[in-house]
């Protein structure tokens, strides 16, 4: 069965440092992966997502991921942060099937 | 394009009551997904429509939870009797087919608090 951990329940950066959320899949075939953003009250709006065309995916926002297989993970990163990018950011990947399978997600937090 | 639409947003109910949730997909899209999220946790997946057909129900608790999609297009989640660890956020998320790849669009969701 496929899944995702997400590494760090909690990630606090300064604005304009760089932000790495970290997640690690564990499947048997090549997946899709998946990064979604949730700001207080509202639902799940896509980053970025990775299907196997390109290793370095890039995303709204400024946010990019790298699949990298020999480390089976997918971390998403922002060379410099905003105040705005506070909110809880959820890995996903795609099984068979169209459903999403979640990580337990990352809350972001930017200090000024 | 308008987005996912859920109603209500909120809702307070006594354990033991039963409650309904609401939701309208994007237009056009086919799939049509109800997910539970528990505080602190990502959405899991309790119900996926392929038009008005249930293609997977395997997470959704029978005893009860119910679920329609009559015409293929908005869709009712119900909870007869509601218990108190029902309570949490029900996510309604919509995509235009089935492909792995393709995107899906999330409502803003209803928070239910059992009391």
């Amino acid at each position: 069965a496929q899944s995702v951990t997400q590494l760090g329940s909690h990630v606090s950066v300064s604005e304009g440092a760089l932000v790495l959320l970290r997640c690690n899949y564990s499947s048997s075939v090549p997946p899709y992966l998946f990064w979604y953003v949730q700001y207080p009250n509202q639902g799940l709006q896509l980053l970025l997502k990775y299907t196997s065309a390109a290793t370095l995916v890039k995303g709204i926002n400024g946010f990019e991921a790298e699949f990298k297989k020999s480390e089976t993970s997918f971390h998403l990163t922002k060379p410099s942060a905003h105040m705005s990018d506070a909110a809880e950011y959820f890995c996903a990947v795609s099984p068979m099937g169209g459903k999403l399978i979640f990580g337990q997600g990352t809350e972001l937090s930017v200090k000024p | 394009e308008a987005g996912v639409v859920q109603s209500p947003r909120y809702k307070i109910i006594e354990k033991k009551q039963p409650v309904a949730f609401w939701c309208n997909p994007i237009s056009g899209h086919n799939t049509l997904y109800w997910y539970l999220q528990n505080l602190g946790q990502g959405p899991e997946l309790l119900i996926r429509y392929e038009n008005e057909e249930a293609v997977d129900d395997s997470q959704l608790p029978k005893d009860r939870f119910s679920a329609e999609r009559l015409k293929g297009v908005d869709s009712t989640l119900k909870i007869q009797p509601a218990e108190l660890g029902d309570s949490a956020v029900y996510l309604c998320a919509s995509s235009p087919g089935t492909s792995q790849t393709d995107e899906q669009f999330f409502g803003p969701g209803t928070r239910l608090t059992v009391l």
